[in-house]
């Protein structure tokens, strides 16, 4: 089935520790996008990529980074950096263009 | 900066009601707007979209929306709800000149009775 797969669907952070948020899929499509969302605000951008080897931030990137080695995966790091990183985070991907995105099931992050 | 106002942000209905969630935004360029669903533990999903022609939107399991220009609105309607459309509703925008971004409402949780 084609699809994105986020993992794991639930994670714990401690305090100064960095995690990593996993996104992958296979509908062959060459923009990816990571989301943030929390109750009452909908979902807020926070790195999109066009293309392989290049992404730009998005309206909050700080505390936040992501590559694009591959266009199959777009991993998103949640670093110390960003001091409240307890939200449910979301992934896409699109064709090029004026387009629909997909989403994947989400990722919620909480911390210990 | 655009932004995306749902003025809902909870609605409780009984089964058979009529909804109409509201859609407003600040772009005044050409906008593609969208509507998608989450439906408890499931993924966000598209429910309609308007790019251009009949402002009148049909999407899925009976769902319509109406673009209306003149008030920058993309309201969300169904005549008559069921207890399966329990969910929450994001309106989304796509200024045609920002490729493939898209700007988010807050959301409304609606929620029907049975």
């Amino acid at each position: 089935d084609g699809g994105i797969t986020q993992s794991p669907k639930y994670l714990f952070r401690k305090e100064g520790q960095n995690v990593t948020l996993s996104c992958e899929q296979n509908l062959n499509h060459d923009a990816m996008y990571w989301y943030r969302q929390d109750p009452g605000q909908g979902l807020r951008l926070i790195y999109y990529s066009q293309i392989v080897n290049d992404f730009q931030k998005g309206d909050i990137a700080e505390g936040y980074s992501v590559s694009r080695e591959k266009k199959e995966s777009f991993p998103l790091t949640v670093t110390s950096a960003q001091k409240n990183p307890t939200a449910f985070y979301l992934c896409a991907s699109s064709r090029r263009g004026y387009d629909i995105q997909y989403f994947g099931a989400g990722t919620r992050l909480s911390v210990l | 900066a655009q932004s995306v106002s749902q003025h809902n942000h909870h609605v409780i209905l009984s089964e058979a009601a009529s909804l109409e969630l509201g859609c407003n935004y600040s772009y005044g360029g050409t906008v593609n707007l969208f509507w998608y669903v989450q439906y408890p533990g499931q993924h966000l999903q598209l429910l309609l979209k308007y790019f251009s022609g009949d402002p009148l939107v049909k999407g899925i399991k009976g769902f319509e929306a109406e673009f209306i220009k003149s008030k920058f609105s993309f309201n969300l309607r169904k005549p008559s709800v069921q207890w399966s459309d329990t969910a929450e509703y994001f309106c989304a925008v796509n200024p045609n000149n920002a490729g493939n971004m898209l700007t988010f409402g807050g959301g409304t949780r609606l929620m029907v009775k049975p």
